[in-house]
């Protein structure tokens, strides 16, 4: 099993701050996944990085993949309460996603 | 496109019955699913991948006699939690692919609670 590890485990933010969530692994993934999850639903895929100091950037938020391809950071800029959500990141080895235990993010108005 | 529907999204069950759970997908054929299981604050863990007309593989610690899976169409893969216990309560997502190595879709998932 390919441990993901992902920090901080919950964040709760005022509307407006920046927030950056952490996805560490000892293993090295072919590809990394961020995904947000609603209560009761299944996860959403925001975005894949593939490639070892990948950036990519959606609107507001802002992803980056490791030079080693161990680890991975999620960056919100002026979070809105609509940002609130489970954040998971997931790696990709072969086939199968190796997900980390998620980020619960609380953005209050 | 790429819907991935899951039913039933809630069932309660008594402890020694069995429930199937319905994983379709809804605009695209998916020849692999994947099944995963998800505790409170926790994260995803997949138990089983299923390619269309092939027998599941299981991962490492998934009772294969416990969690039987059928994928029997490009569209349709079943779970059934067979002699369900209290500690087999849990929320169960599926996943839908148009291969092993493409984007795997989710569904809704289902709230399993056995009494």
């Amino acid at each position: 099993t390919q441990l993901l590890e992902q920090s901080p485990q919950f964040l709760s933010i005022q509307e407006g701050e920046n927030l950056t969530v952490y996805c560490n692994s000892s293993s090295v993934f072919s590809s990394l996944q961020w995904y947000r999850q609603e209560p009761g639903e299944g996860p959403v895929l925001l975005v894949t990085v593939v490639t070892g100091g990948e950036v990519k950037k959606l609107k507001r938020l802002t992803f980056q993949f490791g030079d080693a391809r161990k680890d991975s950071s999620l960056h919100i800029t002026a979070a809105q309460p609509g940002d609130t959500g489970l954040y998971l990141c997931a790696g990709v080895s072969d086939y199968k996603l190796s997900f980390g235990a998620g980020t619960t993010v609380t953005v209050r108005a | 496109g790429a819907v991935v529907s899951q039913h039933p999204s809630r069932v309660i069950c008594k402890s020694g019955t069995s429930v199937k759970i319905e994983c379709r997908s809804l605009d695209f054929q998916a020849t692999t699913m994947f099944w995963y299981r998800q505790f409170p604050k926790k994260s995803l863990m997949l138990m089983a991948t299923s390619n269309e007309g092939s027998k599941a593989t299981y991962e490492q610690g998934v009772e294969k006699d416990k969690f039987l899976i059928n994928h029997a169409s490009l569209t349709l893969s079943t779970l059934t939690v067979t002699s369900a216990h209290p500690e087999d309560s849990s929320f169960y997502i599926c996943s839908a692919s148009f291969d092993s190595y493409n984007e795997q879709f989710f569904g809704p998932g289902t709230r399993l609670t056995v009494l």
